[in-house]
Formats: structure tokens, C-alpha cells, sequence
């Protein structure tokens, strides 16, 4: 069974800091994503990784996938306030269910002054 | 606008009370699914559609409906709903087919309350 695993669940850091979001997962996977969620919203997509070694950058937020080591990393650079929110990893479980995805749990995400 | 809508948004009800959350997508999509999430459990899928008339469980199917009729509507059914089932659910879409996975477009979510 295919499992997807984050840690931190939760992170408060200070504006300016860099931090660093993982995200394990159990069995091979040909794309990796991540999602932004601000509280009672939906899930905004950040970042589709389809290959080893991708890395995808946007703002502050740069993600990267490592298929041999079923890592991905979400880095936070210079955190600011407006990045608060949770942050999802997701992987296609299933080759039948193609479009299925099994979550990580989240990690919240807390940027004060 | 390319969009997924969900209605209702919110919906409190009570126990036994049949209830139906409506999707439709404009995207063309092949590829629908419902999701629910709770705390500390993250999101799980309930039931998906490949195609219209081709629906299939998925890891939390008890207690829950679906039909596709159409291509573009996949509504989620609560025959008969019960407290465990208050949670915040999420239709999504995305276009896929034979080998080719798609990435995902997630609907504004439908928190309901069943008492």
C-alpha cells in the first residue's frame, strides 16, 4: 500500500528564515505534486515534478523530487507572512486509477513577524 | 473560465436525511473524483469516474453514491448520512486516458454538518 508521509506537520518559523518541507513516499511514483490550501479553501496547485532530479521554483517556494530515494523537498526561502497556509504532497497511486491521489498529511505552515 | 463548481458550499443536515453534492467541470475531462477531509487524516478519496458510465470505489466508498451520467457532472449521493460523515469534500478533474496520467484541478470543497 502506497503511503506518503510529511513531516513537519507543523512549522512556525519567523519572516526571513529558510526552512525545508519533506515528503516521503513508499513505492515508486512517475510524478509528484504539491498543493497549497489556505484554511476552509480548496487546493491550489504549486508544483507538478515528473522526473527525477526535477526542481521547479516559483517565489519563494522551490520543490524538488528524488525518484530513487522517493523524496521530494518543498524549500521556503525568506519566509514572509502571506505564505502561511498547509502544504500537501500527493502522489498517483494506482496504475489502474491512474489519476488517483494519496495525500501526505499536511504541514502547517505558520510565518510570523 | 476553466473551473470545477460544487454546490452546495455548505449544507447542514440531520441523520437519515438523503442529500446530493452536485460537480461539474467545463474542462472536457475525462478523469472525476471525490475526496474527503478530515484532521489529522489528510484527504482520501471516496469514489472516482474514468468515464461517463465507468465509476469505481475508492479507499472510503461506504456510505456514499455516485453516478456519471454525464461528462461533465459527477454528483457525490448521501443516502442516508450519519455524523461520521460530517466533513469537508472536494470534487476534482483532470484529463486523462489511456497512459497518461493528468494533474488534478480541485473544486471550491462543500463542508457539511450532519447532526
Amino acid at each position: 500500500e502506497l503511503k506518503v508521509e510529511q513531516n513537519p506537520l507543523f512549522l512556525s518559523m519567523q519572516e526571513g528564515k529558510n526552512y525545508t518541507i519533506y515528503c516521503n513516499y513508499s513505492t515508486t511514483s512517475d510524478r509528484l505534486y504539491w498543493y497549497r490550501q489556505d484554511p476552509g479553501k480548496s487546493l491550489e496547485s504549486l508544483f507538478v515534478l515528473l522526473s527525477n532530479g526535477a526542481v521547479k521554483q516559483e517565489g519563494r517556494l522551490m520543490a524538488s523530487l528524488d525518484t530513487k530515494a522517493r523524496l521530494s523537498t518543498l524549500h521556503i526561502t525568506a519566509a514572509v507572512h502571506d505564505l502561511s497556509a498547509t502544504y500537501f504532497c500527493a502522489v498517483n497511486g494506482d496504475d489502474y486509477n491512474t489519476d488517483k491521489l494519496i495525500f501526505g498529511t499536511g504541514t502547517r505552515l505558520q510565518v510570523f513577524p | 473560465e476553466a473551473q470545477v463548481t460544487q454546490n452546495p458550499r455548505y449544507l447542514i443536515t440531520v441523520t437519515g436525511k438523503k442529500l446530493t453534492v452536485t460537480c461539474s467541470q467545463n474542462m472536457n475531462h475525462e478523469y472525476m473524483s471525490w475526496y474527503r477531509q478530515d484532521p489529522g487524516l489528510g484527504l482520501r478519496q471516496i469514489y472516482y469516474s474514468m468515464n461517463v458510465e465507468v465509476t469505481d470505489k475508492g479507499d472510503v466508498p461506504e456510505g456514499y453514491k455516485v453516478s456519471r451520467k454525464e461528462k461533465r457532472n459527477f454528483p457525490l449521493i448521501l443516502e442516508s448520512p450519519s455524523p461520521n460523515q460530517t466533513s469537508l469534500y472536494f470534487c476534482a478533474s483532470s484529463l486523462s486516458g489511456v497512459g497518461r496520467r493528468g494533474e488534478q484541478y480541485f473544486g471550491p470543497g462543500t463542508r457539511l454538518t450532519v447532526t
